[in-house]
């Protein structure tokens, strides 16, 4: 049973503009999330994070949003930019557990200049 | 940035061999990792260790096994290796009361069992 999903394994972007990757969970433990990337031959590097107890967290272009209600969260990157080009990972964890990562499929996201 | 090593970056092998992933990390980290991934998949947590002479099971079934003899040093062991084996490795470790964000990837053993 997945119990984190990014439904879209692809996506493309247009250079200058918003991305925004999707991610859902189904356990009502989770109350930590974080955003991982990974280029290709490299390990994934963490980006951003959020805690259950706020519904949004912004560092620089990206912009993590949690909707606790809807077991759903959102990494907006804006504007996107070649660079970008990765695979983005969601996880999730319960903090006052054992701190494992439950991580998701991953969105290819593409960048186009 | 993060030290963290893993060797081989790729491996192509043969059904029965023995075959140990190694890595290790120069960061005093306490805590380490072993991540399985199938292409397009999820990672799976598959060992961790929280310190010397401890290792636990993941989450996802696997063959391999681990030892931490050594702070530094988690290595992975498959004692026969298969075509069922084939995967994307990934190591991690991270700081005891520092964080989830603190954990940090190496780059992977692309593993190919013929």
């Amino acid at each position: 049973d997945q119990q984190v999903k990014q439904n879209s394994p692809s996506l493309s972007v247009q250079e200058g503009r918003i991305s925004i990757l999707n991610c859902d969970y189904t356990n009502s433990m989770f109350d930590y999330f974080l955003w991982y990337k990974k280029y290709p031959a490299e390990g994934p590097t963490f980006l951003i994070s959020i805690s259950s107890i706020k519904d949004k967290n912004e560092d620089g272009r990206f912009t993590v949003f949690l909707n606790k209600s809807a077991k759903h969260l959102s990494l907006h990157i804006v504007p996107s930019q070649p660079g970008d080009s990765a695979v983005y990972f969601c996880a999730a964890s319960v903090l006052r557990g054992n701190e494992k990562l439950t991580f998701g499929t991953g969105t290819r996201l593409t960048i186009i200049p | 940035e993060a030290d963290i090593y893993q060797t081989p970056r790729y491996l192509v092998i043969g059904t029965g061999k023995k075959i140990t992933l190694e890595c290790s990390q120069t960061m005093g980290h306490d805590k380490m990792y072993w991540y399985q991934q199938d292409p397009g998949m999820e990672l799976h947590l598959i060992h961790y260790s929280y310190g010397v002479n401890s290792t636990e099971k993941g989450d996802l079934s696997s063959e391999s096994t681990v030892s931490r003899i050594r702070t530094e040093h988690f290595p992975l062991t498959l004692e026969s290796a298969r075509p069922s084996h084939t995967s994307q490795y990934l190591c991690a470790s991270s700081e005891e009361g520092r964080g989830l964000e603190t954990q940090y990837f190496g780059p992977g053993t692309r593993l190919l069992v013929l």
